[in-house]
């Protein structure tokens, strides 16, 4: 089972400020097969990024994803108050899928 | 708009059996594959495992494997998860997702049900 590091735990920043969480595999990933979600409190997961880097639709140009095989990072660009929350990122490309235990964004 | 509407919270004793579902609407049902995903309380998400409305092919996580299954009505277009013995650790919210559209794959989960919470007491 592949495992998914996220870090750091808690991210604390500033309005305007830019995120960047990472999320190291403990094997190669395919591109295709990461994504990454947003959750808050009392609600589900959110789709905002797929194949590492396509923002998911309705998701603003300031969340960016990147990275390969076994190093991804998701960017969140000039934070807006929405964006404080918990981030998942998520592989699916091998027999078992696995997400990251979370990276909380707060103010 | 695709939507996954999941049956309401539960208050269970160790050993009793449940059912939950998860109805979806807005999309070919059959046609996407369907992933259960375990939130316990204080930890991350927890794949479980998936089924494919289409032909009712349920694959599971060894964790989960001979714990739960899976199962699908495509009439009413909706998929369930079901326990036949719960324990307490059983307790946590459960979220149905909708995966790929036909390759086996788990992901992206690109709509969520909200999720429904299974509380298993004595």
């Amino acid at each position: 089972e592949i495992v998914l590091t996220q870090s750091p735990g808690t991210l604390s920043l500033s309005p305007g400020e830019s995120a960047i969480l990472s999320c190291r595999a403990s094997q190669s990933v395919a591109r295709l097969a990461v994504a990454w979600y947003q959750q808050k409190p009392g609600q589900s997961p959110r789709l905002l990024i797929y194949d590492t880097s396509t923002r998911a639709p309705g998701i603003p140009d300031r969340f960016s994803g990147s990275g390969s095989p076994t190093d991804f990072t998701l960017t969140i660009s000039r934070l807006d108050p929405d964006d404080f929350a918990l981030y998942y990122c998520h592989q699916f490309g091998h027999a078992v899928a696995t997400f990251g235990q979370g990276t909380k964004v707060e103010i | 708009d695709v939507q996954l509407v999941q049956s309401g919270a539960e208050l269970k004793k160790p050993g009793e059996s449940l059912k939950i579902s998860c109805q979806a609407s807005g999309y070919t049902f059959s046609t996407y594959w369907i992933v259960w995903v375990r939130h316990l309380p204080g930890k991350g998400l927890e794949y479980m495992g998936m089924i494919y409305p289409g032909d009712s092919d349920a694959r599971y996580t060894p964790s989960f494997q001979g714990q739960v299954t899976f199962s699908v009505d495509t009439s009413i277009n909706t998929a369930y998860l079901q326990w036949t013995s719960l324990k307490d650790s059983d307790s946590g919210v459960y979220y149905c997702a909708r995966g790929s559209r036909g390759s086996p794959l788990a992901g992206p989960l690109d709509s969520w049900g909200q999720g429904s919470l299974v509380t298993v007491s004595s």
